[in-house]
């Protein structure tokens, strides 16, 4: 079993929708939950992070961790072409605080 | 100019040959990454180094190797370059990671085709 898993999508909305991209977990230790935004042809770059449980929001952007469920969220409210890129989950793992990545879900926003 | 600098941009190398991917960063940070991704799959660890002193084996390291040569220089080389290591190779950096989560910075990424 993977340690992060995502949904590879893609995902295809219109612009304006709310969109969710979630991510399960398997280890109840991990703490710190983050969301990396990759455009194309662009290497990955951190959109948020959260520690423990709840919510954190910035703009449009609100990231959710339920820790009792193991699953991660990442919402975007009226969404826009410009959101259009690769969105990948990630923690933190052990002592070393090795970085560990979901698959990423490809979310493509059309006018 | 980019925080963490990957050369060469793309690459086309024949099966069985030597290649040598590098990364260089000017974040100060000690811990550096090499990930390659694939459709699908994601990101996948290949080697991550702590420190000048400190390599580790990721999830994938069969068939690379690393070398640290300074705290800001990191590369990855393929000894004997087979068509299932076509990818996109990413170097990435982070700080420690203390109190705040640990936020990598990426490079640009290699295109890397053997054929």
């Amino acid at each position: 079993q993977k340690e992060v898993e995502q949904d590879p999508g893609p995902l295809s909305v219109p612009e304006g929708a709310i969109v969710s991209l979630n991510c399960t977990y398997s280890n109840s230790a991990f703490q710190y939950f983050m969301w990396y935004r990759q455009y194309s042809r662009k290497g990955p770059e951190l959109l948020m992070y959260t520690y423990s449980s709840g919510n954190k929001e910035d703009g449009r952007f609100t990231a959710q961790v339920d820790k009792s469920s193991k699953y991660i969220s990442l919402f975007i409210r009226d969404s826009q072409p410009s959101d259009s890129a690769t969105y990948l989950c990630a923690t933190v793992s052990g002592g070393y605080n090795k970085l560990i990545f979901g698959a990423g879900t490809r979310l493509a926003v059309h006018p | 100019d980019a925080d963490v600098t990957q050369t060469p941009r793309n690459r086309i190398t024949k099966t069985g040959k030597r290649i040598m991917l590098e990364c260089s960063q000017t974040k100060g940070h000690d811990r550096m990454y090499w990930y390659r991704q694939d459709p699908g799959l994601g990101l996948r660890l290949i080697y991550y180094s702590f420190d000048v002193k400190d390599i580790n084996k990721g999830e994938i390291s069969d068939g690379y190797s690393v070398s640290r040569q300074a705290q800001a220089k990191f590369s990855l080389s393929l000894e004997s370059a087979i068509p299932n290591q076509t990818a996109l190779y990413f170097c990435a950096t982070s700080d420690d990671g203390q109190g705040s989560g640990t936020e990598a910075f990426f490079g640009q990424g290699t295109r890397l085709t053997v054929v």
